[in-house]
């Protein structure tokens, strides 16, 4: 059964302070990663794609990066406007997506 | 550009009372729409998903059901409410490329 796993679930970052988050996965055939960045009280937004290891997507402060096990998201040098929940999903060989619970990161001025 | 529009944002609703939540998309023909629950502290849940007029599948037996009357709406309902629906209720579409875009979400209180 396709799997996905994000550690940590919380993680409190000074600004500036850069830090990285886990999404481990088992999945039959990966077709896709995803990452998401959800606001409190708003729909998830989509980030990135990564199809296969070794990928790398970077978007401002945040870089994407992948393997044949896990995904990181890489945050530099964060602001307070990067606290959000960031979620990490992952679609199988039928297209299916699976999403992990998140990884909730609050970043203090 | 393609968008995605949800209704109502947030309702408080008695157990044993009906629902309906919409969504409508806009900007694209024949999309693949779902219905995702999302409960505090894990991850989003498919409930349902259709890729056409009338044609729905249920990914989880539960107190929910969905319906597509046009191609670009989807509404989710309930006949009585349990106190277990309450969530937040995302509906989103899918790009041929595997991303999911999502609505702003529902919030759903029973009480």
């Amino acid at each position: 059964e396709d799997q996905v796993t994000q550690s940590p679930e919380a993680l409190r970052l000074q600004e500036g302070e850069s830090s990285s988050l886990n999404c481990s996965y088992t999945v039959s055939g990966l077709r896709g990663l995803f990452w998401y960045r959800q606001d409190p009280g708003k729909g998830p937004e989509f980030l990135f794609t990564l199809y296969s290891a070794g990928e790398e997507k970077e978007k401002e402060r945040l870089k994407a990066t992948l393997t044949k096990k896990e995904s990181f998201l890489h945050i530099t040098a964060p602001k307070p406007e990067d606290s959000a929940t960031y979620l990490c999903a992952v679609s199988d060989s039928w297209g299916k997506l699976q999403f992990g619970a998140g990884t909730q990161v609050v970043v203090t001025p | 550009s393609q968008t995605i529009h949800q209704w109502p944002a947030t309702l408080v609703q008695p157990v044993g009372s009906p629902l309906s939540l919409e969504c409508t998309v806009e900007g694209t023909s024949n999309p693949n729409l779902y219905w995702y629950r999302q409960a505090a502290g894990r991850g989003l849940q498919l409930l349902f998903y259709s890729v056409g007029i009338g044609q729905i599948s249920s990914e989880v037996p539960q107190n929910l059901s969905a319906s597509r009357p046009q191609d670009r709406q989807f509404i989710l309902s309930s006949k009585k409410l349990l106190l277990s629906d309450s969530g937040f209720y995302l509906c989103a579409w899918i790009r041929a490329t595997g991303e999911l875009f999502f609505g702003e979400g529902s919030r759903l209180t029973v009480l």
